[in-house]
């Protein structure tokens, strides 16, 4: 879908290194998010933004942290990747209050292999 | 935080028969929202879907359709004349306005289409 980006596309890392993933927009959504994949556990809220530099955690949050310094970009960070951050991550963006019903746009996700 | 079940891991049905996913969640809420993603191979997250949970009236989209039971707490999806096409992951979401507009998905369910 045009109007959000995720970077990398895929990655792969070594244990105990950091690495950041890059969500971009340009639809001017407030709201933003970070979810993980995994095969048995559908999509689970990692982090959320709700405005320049308002964030809140997920479901899963734990080894992970995020920054918003602009409306447009929300970074993911694994400080000290571990095999078990192992999956599929995708950003997503919402309207959020103006029109929740909309649901979310998702980007095409980055698969990130932790060796 | 709200539970959303999806009791069949995979399905399979051929093409133009109807098929009807299952998805029960758990809220003590009044006002939410609840969604249908489509997840093809291509991994992008496509809405099939979306049901105001004020609004008694099931919604529809073209072959897609849903069958709300808010007392039930029950939210299924019919797929009617299948195609190859529709063969994807399908993820059931809950969002509750509160808690920055956050869907929580089912683990999901997987369709084949056959011919």
């Amino acid at each position: 879908d045009a109007g959000i980006t995720q970077s990398p596309r895929h990655k792969v890392t070594e244990t105990g290194t950091p690495v950041t993933l890059r969500c971009h927009q340009t639809e001017n959504h407030r709201y933003m998010y970070w979810y993980r994949q995994d095969p048995g556990h559908g999509l689970r809220l990692i982090h959320y933004s709700y405005g320049v530099k308002d964030t809140d955690k997920g479901e899963v949050s734990d080894g992970y942290s995020v920054s918003r310094s602009k409306t447009e970009d929300f970074l993911l960070t694994l400080e000290s990747a571990t095999s078990s951050q192992t999956s599929v991550y995708f950003c997503a963006i919402s309207e959020g209050d103006r029109n929740p019903s909309y649901g979310y746009t998702f980007g095409s996700g980055t698969r990130l292999t932790v060796v | 935080a709200q539970t959303v079940t999806q009791s069949q891991p995979e399905m399979s049905v051929q093409e133009a028969e109807t098929v009807t996913l299952s998805c029960t969640y758990d809220t003590s809420e009044s006002n939410y929202y609840l969604f249908w993603y489509k997840q093809p191979p291509s991994r992008q997250m496509i809405l099939v879907i979306r049901q105001e949970a004020y609004k008694q009236q099931n919604a529809t989209e073209n072959r897609f359709s849903v069958n709300f039971q808010k007392a039930a707490k029950s939210f299924s999806l019919k797929i009617s004349d299948s195609q190859l096409g529709d063969t994807a992951m399908y993820f059931c979401a809950f969002m509750k306005p509160l808690s920055g507009y956050a869907l929580n998905f089912g683990k999901g369910t997987s369709l084949l289409v056959t011919p």
